[in-house]
């Protein structure tokens, strides 16, 4: 079965350093997407970077860059230069293939990241 | 208005009550999705929708049912509510490729507390 495993329950950072969320995952399937989300405190779910599995190179999106390590199973999100508004619940998820197409959405336990001024 | 809307946003109710959570989107997409999220487990996913005429369990559809009445809306029924479904809830779509960034769009969540 597809797993999404972060190991992380909550983190802190300094404002303008970097910090890398981990994300571990467990798949047979070979065709494979992988996901990071942001929660604010407000609760709504805000789309940050998307990784493909046969994508050749690390997905970036402004400040936020995912570390993928394909033989390792691993997906880190990167963010660099920490700000005020990153504190926020992280998840890290990844879609899930049926009927050979994207389908549902598995999730992580979830990373809080405490930024500080 | 939001492409994906959930009412109500916030909801009490009592134990052995029914109760409704909808969920209306205008993305045009044919597969949504009913997920609750609890402190420390992340958002687990109840029921799920391809299209009008298929719909599937999740990982934990015990004591909730769902009923895809269009394309566009998709509910989720608590038949006999009890208080460890006390959760945020959460609709979302996708589109067929579902990757990048246009792939899944989340409503902004339904709280319900069960007392």
């Amino acid at each position: 079965a597809q797993k999404i495993t972060q190991t992380q329950p909550g983190m802190f950072v300094q404002e303008k350093e970097a910090v890398t969320l981990d994300c571990t995952y467990d798949t047979s399937d070979p065709s494979y997407g992988l996901f990071w989300y942001k929660q604010p405190s407000s609760g709504e779910m805000i789309f940050l970077i998307y990784q493909g599995s046969y994508d050749q190179q690390n997905a970036t999106e402004g400040r936020y860059s995912l570390n993928f390590q394909k033989a390792r199973k691993s997906a880190n999100l990167v963010i660099s230069a920490s700000q005020l508004g990153d504190s926020a619940m992280y998840f890290c998820a990844m879609r899930e293939v049926v009927y050979n197409q994207g389908g549902k959405l598995i999730f992580g336990q979830g990373t809080e990241l405490s930024v500080k001024p | 208005d939001a492409d994906v809307t959930q009412t109500p946003r916030n909801r009490i109710t009592k134990t052995g009550k029914r109760i409704m959570l909808e969920c209306s989107q205008t993305k045009g997409h044919d597969r949504m999705y009913w997920y609750r999220q609890d402190p420390g487990l992340g958002l687990r996913l109840i029921y799920y929708s391809f299209d009008v005429k298929d719909i599937n369990k999740g990982e934990i559809s015990d004591g909730y049912s769902v009923s895809r009445q269009a394309q566009a809306k998709f509910s989720l029924s608590l038949e006999s509510a009890i208080p460890n479904q006390t959760a945020l809830y959460f609709c979302a779509t996708s589109d067929l490729d579902s990757s990048g960034t246009y792939g899944y769009t989340f409503g902004s969540g339904t709280r319900l507390t069960v007392v």
